[in-house]
């Protein structure tokens, strides 16, 4: 799987969209990006995966650049419970394989 | 989506013990995976379990110190063996089903908080 970098941190006010960036230089054409957080003491939560367009769900939004080398997850009003590890990853579908977890990004959402 | 619980929810062992770990799932579900998350760092694989085979182990995983079984299709345990303060981690199992793929999403159990002193 193609290695993804995240910061390792960003705060975010609440009711304000959080933008969450990942790079994936490296991503192969049946790569696709996924993204999950973990909110602390919980398993982790997939979020939402997509290959080229951009997709939208009740969670978020993302949005992949053209070349598919970045892309951002968008949550549109965070608020406290949004508050989390989250992860970019980039893997092939029904591969067998599992997820590789990078560092993430701590979101700190703040009243 | 799939619900998985997970016993115990934490324990905390001597070390030199062993301790085993339940994965249950509320489907039948093809691929099983054990993490474990040291504490403040991100998860690790530490193996890949099928129904009817031996279990996949990552590099820097065996067998002997973390022996897993996979009876059915929505059961596993992972065992931690001749614990050592080292292990004191969360150990978490997901699934992966192929069949009902809608979002080709994992499911996370809600972990094992071990404390081994």
């Amino acid at each position: 799987d193609a290695k993804t970098t995240q910061p390792p941190s960003m705060d975010c006010a609440e009711g304000r969209a959080a933008n969450l960036p990942c790079n994936h230089s490296t991503i192969s054409g049946n790569e696709y990006v996924y993204w999950y957080r973990q909110i602390h003491s919980q398993g982790p939560q997939y979020i939402i995966h997509g290959l080229k367009n951009n997709e939208t769900n009740e969670m978020a939004s993302l949005i992949i650049t053209e070349d598919r080398k970045s892309s951002t997850l968008i949550l549109p009003h965070a608020t406290l419970r949004d508050t989390a590890v989250y992860y970019c990853i980039v893997r092939v579908p029904d591969s067998g394989y599992a997820l590789n977890f990078g560092k993430g990004t701590s979101l700190l959402v703040t009243p | 989506s799939a619900v998985i619980s997970q016993k115990p929810s934490r324990d905390i062992c001597q070390r030199g013990t062993s301790l085993t770990i339940q994965c249950q799932v509320d489907s039948q579900v093809t691929m099983m995976f054990w993490y474990r998350q040291q504490p403040g760092q991100s998860l690790t694989l530490i193996a890949t379990a099928n129904q009817g085979s031996e279990a996949t182990y990552e590099s820097g995983f065996v067998i002997d110190k973390f022996p897993i079984s996979r009876p059915n299709l929505t059961f596993s345990t992972l065992t931690v063996s001749n614990m050592s303060p080292e292990d004191s981690s969360i150990y978490l199992c997901s699934v992966e089903d192929w069949a009902s793929g809608l979002y080709n999403e994992q499911f996370f159990g809600p972990g094992t908080r071990l404390t081994v002193l």
